[in-house]
């Protein structure tokens, strides 16, 4: 069955610094790849879809691409704030949806 | 109300209670799913009900019991759980369910409710 890795659990970074958090995947090639916030105690939080043939799509202060020669997606913060303090959740869009375990974000102000 | 919303929002129940967790989904969707979230875990797909029918069951024990009586709605029956059930039970629902192949649909999710068994 498909698998989805993020490899680190924590990250802790400065106020300004740009945050990147890897998302790896194995045993599947998918068609689209989500991103998702979650804060402490609440549901996740949809945040960008990229699709296979899109290298790269932003919004606002993020970021996110995809290597399907890698089976990788990196997600970029940059200028980031305390308040992007959260975990950060990848995803295969295949039928439901299987997320990667997380990267807990703690931008230091 | 808006969105997705769940409830009770935090649960303790002993190993012999009967309990029910409620979500309910204001965006007009086909699509509602269970997911269990413990301690440093990845999500874990539950159950998925598309159009009020149960299409997937992930290997999940019969103590819980699935039930969504329309669209809207979408019940999670607890029964003699075991302290490993202890978890964050999140709901949550998205446009369509495709069934096979990759899909663009995104889902939308309920707070949770934090469950603790004794």
């Amino acid at each position: 069955s498909q698998k989805i890795e993020q490899n680190s659990e924590a990250l802790n970074i400065q106020e300004g610094k740009t945050a990147t958090l890897t998302c790896n995947y194995t045993n599947y090639s998918p068609a689209y790849l989500q991103w998702y916030r979650q804060d402490p105690g609440r549901g996740p939080v949809f945040l960008l879809l990229i699709r296979e043939n899109e290298k790269e799509k932003r919004k606002e202060r993020l970021k996110v691409t995809f290597d399907t020669t890698l089976k990788q997606s990196l997600f970029h913060i940059t200028a980031s704030q305390p308040a992007d303090s959260a975990t950060y959740l990848c995803a295969l869009s295949r039928r439901a949806l299987t997320f990667g375990s997380g990267t807990r974000l703690q931008v230091q102000p | 109300e808006t969105g997705v919303t769940q409830t009770p929002r935090h649960l303790v129940m002993g190993m012999t209670n009967k309990k029910s967790l409620k979500c309910e989904q204001h965006l007009g969707h086909n699509a509602m799913y269970w997911y269990k979230q413990s301690a440093k875990k990845p999500l874990e797909l539950m159950f998925v009900y598309s159009l009020e029918e149960r299409v997937e069951n992930n290997s999940v024990p019969s103590r819980f019991s699935p039930e969504c009586p329309n669209s809207s709605h979408l019940f999670l029956h607890l029964h003699t759980l075991q302290p490993e059930d202890s978890a964050l039970y999140l709901c949550a629902s998205s446009q369509e369910y495709t069934g096979t192949g990759d899909s663009t649909d995104t889902q939308y999710f309920g707070p949770g409710t934090r469950l603790t068994v004794l």
